[in-house]
């Protein structure tokens, strides 16, 4: 059984520019949570997809967007980027959204923003 | 949104249990409680969760008070590995984690 994978590991982008990040639930899972973990914090809630939907969204202003392909991967888009975007970029899921699911986690990409 | 609220640092000895401890007073009533811990440079690991019966599982147990409003992890015999930041979070419909803090777990040999 494969678990959640994340690419690319590290990424360093300056200010104005746009990120995609990927990642790939592990095998069964339909649905995907997004975090952001700044250093030295708890991670904060983005977005889930479930089946390719939108499922529920943290607090992250609309230049954070996502993606859930048919294979359930997934996508999370930055655009105009600040400097206050440098974190971790987690990536769970999860085999349903129900509340009773764990998510898996995987190890995440660190954004940096010059 | 439900709020979790953990002491920043425990310190524990090897071999020894652990009890941590975590506030989440305005939890909603269909909120499940659940416990991840974090390595450095690592994502979140799940340990375990419940909505209002105690739980164990391979890894810990969690004891959920009668009103909900806080719970405690117990690591039964604590070991090096197990030294990591350990999340307390609230899980709401729409996969909505809500992580605190985090508390600091140090195991001394």
């Amino acid at each position: 059984e494969t678990g959640v994978t994340q690419s690319p590991t590290h990424l360093i982008k300056t200010r104005g520019q746009q990120v995609t990040l990927r990642c790939s639930s592990q095998s069964g899972h339909n649905t995907v949570s997004w975090y952001q973990q700044a250093l030295g914090q708890g991670p904060q809630f983005i977005f889930q997809y479930y089946r390719e939907e939108e499922n529920g969204r943290g607090n992250f202003p609309p230049r954070f967007s996502g993606l859930q392909f048919p294979n359930y991967s997934s996508e999370l888009n930055v655009n105009a980027l600040e400097l206050d975007d440098s974190a971790l970029y987690l990536c769970a899921s999860s085999l349903t959204g129900d509340s009773y699911n764990e998510q898996f986690f995987g190890p995440g990409t660190r954004l940096t923003v010059l | 949104d439900a709020k979790t609220t953990q002491p920043n640092s425990m310190e524990s000895n090897e071999e020894e249990p652990v009890h941590l401890p975590c506030n989440h007073s305005t939890i909603s009533g269909t909120d499940y409680i659940h416990w991840y811990r974090q390595l450095p440079s690592q994502g979140p690991e799940y340990v375990i969760h419940g909505l209002t019966s105690n739980v164990n599982n391979r890894m810990a147990s969690l004891a959920i008070a009668e009103d909900r409003k806080s719970s405690t992890l117990i690591l039964h015999r604590a070991t090096l590995r197990d030294a990591a930041v350990y999340y307390c979070t609230v899980l709401r419909q729409g996969g909505k984690l809500i992580f605190g803090q985090g508390t600091e777990l140090s195991v001394k040999p």
